[in-house]
């Protein structure tokens, strides 16, 4: 069956800190692989997906992300985060059309 | 491009009361889906439909919901009766054929 893995569940980091935060997923076949960001009180919004092509990723507000086949991994990064940066992420792994999540890395950004 | 519309926001019941979601895709979305998000968790797909026909439930909960999208555009989610556990977000979101999956702000449920 499909699985997602975050790594972490709570990541603190200061402001201008990089960020990396770990997605592994199980899944024998193809796949299409995406970041989601969820904003306090706001909808899910897409980051950044990959469905084929370069492994680098380049999505919204400065965000990558890397897709490692050989290690079933697709690791979200950010070299400099902001105060804004703050939210709930959620990497997702979908065969087809339907998202399988995982359980989500909160981040929070001080000063 | 008006986004995904879903109501009511919010939304609290007593346990074995019935209780109604509404979603409103994209326009021109043909697939749309309905997932579960219980607090400190990922979503949870609980059934996706490719215009008024159902690709999959398996993880829906039949004995107590039910879903449907009679003319392939609006959708509801039902649930009878509602128990402690079903207190989550219940989030649609919509796709064209391309795949990506666009959400909507969500129904808060909290089940008393």
């Amino acid at each position: 069956a499909q699985s997602v893995s975050q790594h972490n569940h709570h990541v603190i980091l200061s402001e201008a800190a990089s960020l990396e935060l770990g997605c592994n997923y199980s899944y024998g076949g193809t796949v299409n692989l995406f970041w989601y960001v969820q904003y306090p009180g706001q909808h899910l919004q897409l980051l950044l997906k990959y469905f084929s092509g370069d492994p680098l990723v380049k999505g919204i507000k400065g965000f990558e992300a890397e897709f490692i086949k050989s290690k079933f991994s697709f690791n979200l990064r950010k070299p400099s985060v902001h105060w804004s940066d703050a939210a709930e992420y959620f990497c997702a792994v979908g065969a087809r059309y339907a998202l399988n999540f995982g359980k989500g890395t909160s981040l929070l950004v001080t000063p | 491009e008006a986004g995904v519309a879903q109501s009511p926001r919010y939304k609290i019941i007593e346990k074995r009361q019935s209780v109604a979601f509404w979603c409103n895709p994209i326009s021109g979305h043909a697939t749309l889906y309905w997932y579960q998000q219980i607090l400190g968790q990922g979503p949870k797909l609980l059934i996706q439909f490719q215009n008024n026909g159902v690709v999959d439930d398996s993880q829906l909960p039949k004995d107590r919901f039910s879903a449907e999208r009679l003319k392939g555009v609006d959708s509801t989610l039902k649930i009878q009766p509602a128990k402690l556990e079903d207190s989550a977000v219940y989030l649609c979101a919509s796709s064209s054929t391309a795949g990506t999956q666009y959400f909507g702000p969500g129904t808060r449920l909290l089940v008393l």
